[in-house]
């Protein structure tokens, strides 16, 4: 049974650049959690997909923005990067009505 | 504001030191209490779901406990590979999860 999956593993870009993250649930989950965490601290929510729709957001930016596509998987974009995005990005899963996320290996941006 | 609160922020025990993590919060409506674990450069690893007070949940070494305004970690005897980030968060009425910034555990040999 595969976990939580997250592509790629690392990524460098520089200021003002757009990126892509991708994730993929753990088989059985229909929602979706992304998540920033820097170094040295705890995850802080980014926004939430549950039926291809965001259900609910931390306090980023609209720079941050996701998508939710039919099979459950997800993309988080962020554009006009800055220095201060460069952070490990985990994207986390959950069934529907159930609390409990599972976690993904992580992104790791680093923002030139 | 939801909060949530890990203390001590670093631990050092030696092997078979038991202690005590402990994290406190402030949420409106309240679904759940997790804990997990993290190893350095990775994802965090489920440990424990806790929804009401009252309720301790145990595997291995661990023991999480949950009352209306704190949850404690036990940890019984622990091992060197113990020695990892434990992470606590919460599940708000709003679908919002909110994390604490951690406490440092190292297990000495």
């Amino acid at each position: 049974d595969a976990g939580v999956t997250q592509s790629p593993t690392h990524l460098i870009k520089t200021r003002g650049q757009q990126v892509t993250l991708r994730c993929s649930p753990k088989s059985g989950h229909d929602t979706v959690s992304w998540y920033q965490q820097a170094l040295g601290q705890g995850p802080q929510f980014i926004f939430q997909y549950y039926e291809e729709e965001e259900r609910q957001r931390g306090n980023f930016p609209d720079r941050f923005s996701g998508h939710q596509f039919p099979n459950y998987s997800s993309e988080l974009n962020v554009n006009a990067l800055l220095l201060g995005d460069s952070a490990l990005y985990l994207c986390a899963s959950s069934q529907t009505m159930e609390e409990t996320q599972y976690f993904g290996p992580g992104t790791r941006l680093l923002v030139l | 504001e939801d909060q949530v609160t890990q203390s001590p922020e670093a631990l050092r025990l030696q092997e078979g030191e038991s202690s005590s993590l402990n994290c406190s919060y402030t949420v409106s409506g309240l679904r759940g209490l997790f804990w997990y674990r993290q190893d350095p450069g990775k994802g965090p690893e489920f440990l424990f779901t806790l929804y009401s007070a009252g309720e301790e949940k145990e595997k291995e070494r661990l023991k999480a406990t949950l009352t209306k305004k704190e949850s404690f970690l036990h940890i019984t005897a622990p091992k060197p590979e113990d020695s990892a980030t434990y992470l606590c968060a919460v599940s708000t009425g709003t679908y919002k999860y909110i994390f604490g910034t951690g406490t440092r555990l190292k297990v000495l040999a």
